[in-house]
């Protein structure tokens, strides 16, 4: 069947500390990858979208990587402040420039001050 | 980025009441937005898929009259849960897609509470 799964429903951590967030998928062929923001009572926000031909992306502290043999991404954030704590959804895009996502549950993330 | 639009943000509503949310795509032409429900922590589930100037897309288990979509325009569309009941209750987020844009841009959700 296929899958859409974040590492763990909820993710606490020191201020300051890198955290990874991974997104794995299984009998899917996105033709590319999208990591949201979500804070609470909010809609998502887009943050960073990577495509099935890339390895990396970078925005600002933001990290995602792509491996379409693990059918898995990791969204990193580093130097994390309290105002990255959020709620943080992968979604996979089946096809290109089309209509097609599914989203993954979310992983909530806290940063300690 | 661009900027979509959600009213209204908090409706409470006696049952059997009909309630229309509108999502509006400010500076840009949604050529398809989406609609969905989100429930406490889980992730978005996704309803109907509506281009502009035709009817919409349900997912399997969505009643259609239920949840009447309308996407009369390229910046406006309208959600109505019809005859709403306790049941319907739940927090409700539209997302808009310009022409070969892969990127969502999210409405700010309306939270629905039917009495």
């Amino acid at each position: 069947s296929q899958k859409i799964e974040q590492n763990s429903e909820a993710l606490n951590i020191q201020e300051g500390k890198t955290a990874t967030l991974t997104c794995n998928y299984t009998n899917y062929s996105p033709a590319y990858l999208q990591w949201y923001r979500q804070d609470p009572g909010r809609g998502p926000v887009f943050l960073l979208l990577i495509r099935e031909n890339e390895k990396e992306k970078r925005k600002e502290r933001l990290k995602v990587t792509f491996d379409t043999t693990l059918k898995q991404s990791l969204f990193h954030i580093t130097a994390s402040q309290p105002a990255d704590s959020a709620t943080y959804l992968c979604a996979l895009g089946l096809f290109p420039g089309g209509q097609n996502f599914v989203f993954g549950c979310g992983t909530r993330f806290s940063v300690l001050p | 980025g661009a900027v979509v639009s959600q009213h209204p943000s908090w409706v409470i509503c006696k049952s059997g009441t009909s309630v229309k949310i509108e999502c509006r795509s400010l500076d840009f032409q949604a050529t398809t937005m989406f609609w969905y429900r989100q429930f406490p922590k889980q992730s978005l589930m996704l309803m109907a898929t509506s281009n502009e100037g035709s009817k919409a897309t349900y997912e399997q288990g969505v009643e259609k009259d239920k949840f009447l979509i309308n996407h009369a325009s390229l910046t406006l569309s309208t959600l109505t849960v019809t005859s709403a009941h306790p049941e319907d209750s739940s927090f409700y987020i539209c997302s808009a897609q310009g022409q070969y844009n892969e990127k969502l841009f999210f409405g700010s959700g309306t939270q629905l509470s039917v009495l």
